[in-house]
């Protein structure tokens, strides 16, 4: 399996600029998490879906951001507009959705906002 | 509500000590817990979980954890590290169907 896929890996963006992320998880997998980790705050569940519903959005910061989740093998995490207090790296990860739950991560993308 | 805590920040040690990274939770019902391994500039990898059943759990990369229910902590260990070994490690419970994470511990090892 080729585990969760990310892209960009890199995104470096001007304030204001609207950046997409996008995901797409282990396939079979039925949940999926997107998470911000900074230095300052560590790692930070933003939001997370279940059979492609999205479950619980309270970690995401503002109305800037949003996420979809279309089919069960992609998701996107857009900031519109990005500010530099974005500036991050961003994990998408999956899980079964059964059992412990554990959940499996995607390389990461990081985000630099100017 | 579940939560854990980290206790170190930092842990540095040198090739071939042991070593023990610590994590306490708090939960008021039965818990599933992890600790991830996350290596420079990339994503977290899972070491190893514990659901139920034995209170010693071995993981990848000859780590193993105990699981305390009276302590309620789930440190993690390792016999003799190496260069290798030096990454962020992140203690984590189930909530729901989401996972809870630590703050991360920093293993720096030098020879």
């Amino acid at each position: 399996d080729a585990g969760v896929i990310q892209s960009p890996r890199h995104e470096v963006t001007e304030m204001g600029q609207e950046v997409t992320l996008r995901c797409k998880p282990i396939s079979g997998h039925n949940s999926l998490f997107w998470y911000r980790q900074t230095m300052m705050r560590g790692l930070e569940l933003l939001i997370y879906f279940n059979n492609n519903v999205p479950i619980d959005d309270s970690g995401m910061p503002e109305d800037r951001f949003s996420a979809k989740m279309p089919n069960a093998s992609f998701s996107t995490l857009k900031i519109q507009p990005s500010e530099p207090r974005d500036s991050a790296v961003y994990f998408c990860a999956s899980s079964t959705g059964q059992g412990a739950w554990e959940q499996y991560f995607g390389p990461g993308t990081r985000l630099t906002v100017t | 509500a579940q939560s854990v805590t980290q206790l170190d920040s930092q842990v540095p040690v040198f090739e071939e000590a042991p070593v023990e990274l610590r994590c306490n939770y708090s939960s008021s019902v039965s818990v599933y817990l992890f600790w991830y391994v996350q290596y420079p500039n990339q994503g977290l990898q899972l070491l190893l979980k514990y659901l139920s059943g034995s209170t010693l759990v071995k993981g990848i990369n000859g780590f193993e954890a105990e699981f305390n229910k009276s302590q309620t902590s789930f440190h993690l260990r390792k016999p003799s590290v190496h260069i290798s070994d030096t990454a962020e490690y992140f203690c984590a419970v189930r909530r729901g169907t989401a996972l809870i994470f630590g703050k991360g511990t920093t293993l720096s090892v030098s020879s």
